[in-house]
């Protein structure tokens, strides 16, 4: 079985502060793959980044970073200088099993709410 | 452009009238899935499928029928609606070339059911 765990619920900053969502994943398989992905208030989801379980690099793309640490089951995702467009619900995911072919879809984490205000 | 398509965007509708939403998708892709979403519980997958003519049940199918007939198309099927059945519906595809590739989602289709 497999399971992520987005504790918080809803985070409220206000603009330009760094804000970190936390995600806590849980899996018996040695390989996975982690997933992000955001939802605007017009309720679209974006994929933003996909994570192996061999790779342990932090990953760096603009104003976004993901830590991914296998010791404690986490791939937390960071906002530095935060901007009233990141406002959306990010959602965790994993995927787990073995490689080619398979049919299970993804496990999604509960989201958070992400308020950024001016 | 690369783009899985779902309409009806919004509906709402009455209990026990059968309704479809469709799915379509420009990828050729194996994979199609669709998903729930409602408050508090994330995205829970109802279906998917792995070609034409191969369904089978994700987490939540109760209430739910779906149908591969084309590579393109995977159709949501709701015979009698219930209130329970009032949530944000995405579909998703993905090659299955690749089990862990990205998943491309539609835009949703928010159904209320009265």
């Amino acid at each position: 079985a497999q399971k992520v765990t987005q504790a918080q619920t809803e985070i409220s900053v206000v603009e330009k502060e760094d804000v970190t969502l936390d995600c806590v994943y849980e899996t018996r398989d040695t390989t996975y793959y982690l997933f992000w992905y955001k939802q605007p208030p017009s309720g679209e989801l974006v994929f933003l980044i996909r994570r192996n379980s061999f790779d342990e690099q932090n990953e760096i793309s603009g104003r976004y970073s993901w830590n991914f640490q296998k010791s404690t089951s986490s791939f937390n995702f960071t906002i530095t200088a935060s901007q009233v467009v990141d406002s959306a619900v990010y959602f965790c995911a994993l995927i787990s099993g073995p490689t080619g072919g398979g049919a299970d879809g993804l496990t999604f984490g509960k989201g958070t709410h992400l308020i950024i205000q001016p | 452009e690369a783009q899985v398509t779902q309409n009806p965007r919004y509906l709402i509708t009455v209990t026990g009238k059968k309704l479809t939403v469709t799915c379509s998708q420009n990828m050729n892709h194996e994979y199609m899935s669709w998903y729930r979403q409602d408050p508090g519980l994330g995205l829970r997958q109802i279906y998917y499928s792995m070609n034409v003519e191969v369904t089978d049940k994700g987490d939540v199918p109760e209430g739910y029928k779906v149908s591969r007939k084309e590579k393109r198309n995977f159709p949501l099927i709701l015979e009698s609606p219930s209130p329970n059945q009032t949530s944000l519906y995405f579909c998703a595809s993905r090659s299955s070339s690749g089990r862990y590739n990205e998943q491309f989602f539609g835009p949703g289709t928010r159904l209320t059911v009265l």
